[in-house]
């Protein structure tokens, strides 16, 4: 049974630049969820999804970012002309639709802007 | 006001002995509740889940929910060395999770 998995683990990228991530839920898991961690913070929720329908997206997430689960299973974060205060873990995960609702982390993606 | 609320720390706890954290919440209408362990550096690990009011065990933790007062607690007892980490009280809405700020633990020797 393998857990999350997220790729890349680590991105450099120079301010302006456009960067992807990639999401691989646990297999029997059918909701999907991006998370933001900043230093000394707790997780900061940026979009969810149900198979393949993006169901809430927070507000406080610019048109930068746009996230896409197209046949329900994997899933990609992009981030348009990055900026410095983008740099933070990316965090993935994924549960099944039942009651309590647990949510298994990935490893996350560590973004740093130059 | 944040949503959910924890004591930052360090919280700096002699081992063998019982390392309490706890957490607040603003929305009254919150049904599951949860604790996560996050070591420096790695992603949060699920370690106890609560949805009902009182008492649940698994192990060396224990979590207490009072859902009239909008708490919910964690306790560590025997600490560990290895129980040194950050300890994020995570809140369900409809969908997704509200973190607190996390309490950062020290087992000392």
């Amino acid at each position: 049974d393998t857990g999350v998995s997220q790729d890349p683990r680590h991105k450099i990228t120079k301010r302006g630049q456009n960067v992807t991530f990639r999401c691989d839920p646990i297999s029997e898991h059918n909701r999907l969820y991006w998370y933001r961690q900043t230093l000394g913070q707790g997780p900061e929720f940026l979009t969810y999804f149900q198979n393949e329908a993006q169901l809430e997206k927070s507000r406080l997430l610019s048109d930068r970012f746009s996230a896409e689960r197209p046949k329900g299973s994997f899933s990609t974060l992009e981030i348009q002309r990055t900026e410095q205060g983008d740099s933070a873990m990316y965090l993935c995960a994924s549960s099944f639709d039942r009651v309590g609702d647990e949510q298994f982390f990935g490893p996350g993606t560590r973004l740093t802007v130059l | 006001q944040k949503e959910v609320e924890q004591n930052s720390g360090p919280l700096s706890v002699p081992e063998g002995a019982i390392a309490s954290l706890n957490c607040t919440y603003s929305d009254r209408g919150s049904q599951s509740f949860f604790w996560y362990r996050q070591y420096s550096g790695k992603s949060p690990e699920l370690i106890m889940s609560i949805y009902s009011n009182g008492d649940k065990e698994d192990g060396r933790f224990t979590a207490q929910l009072n859902k009239a007062s909008q708490y919910v607690s964690l306790l560590i007892r025997d600490s560990q060395p290895s129980d040194s980490a950050t300890y994020l009280c995570a809140v369900k809405g409809w969908g997704k999770l509200q973190f607190g700020a996390g309490t950062q633990v020290v087992v000392t020797p």
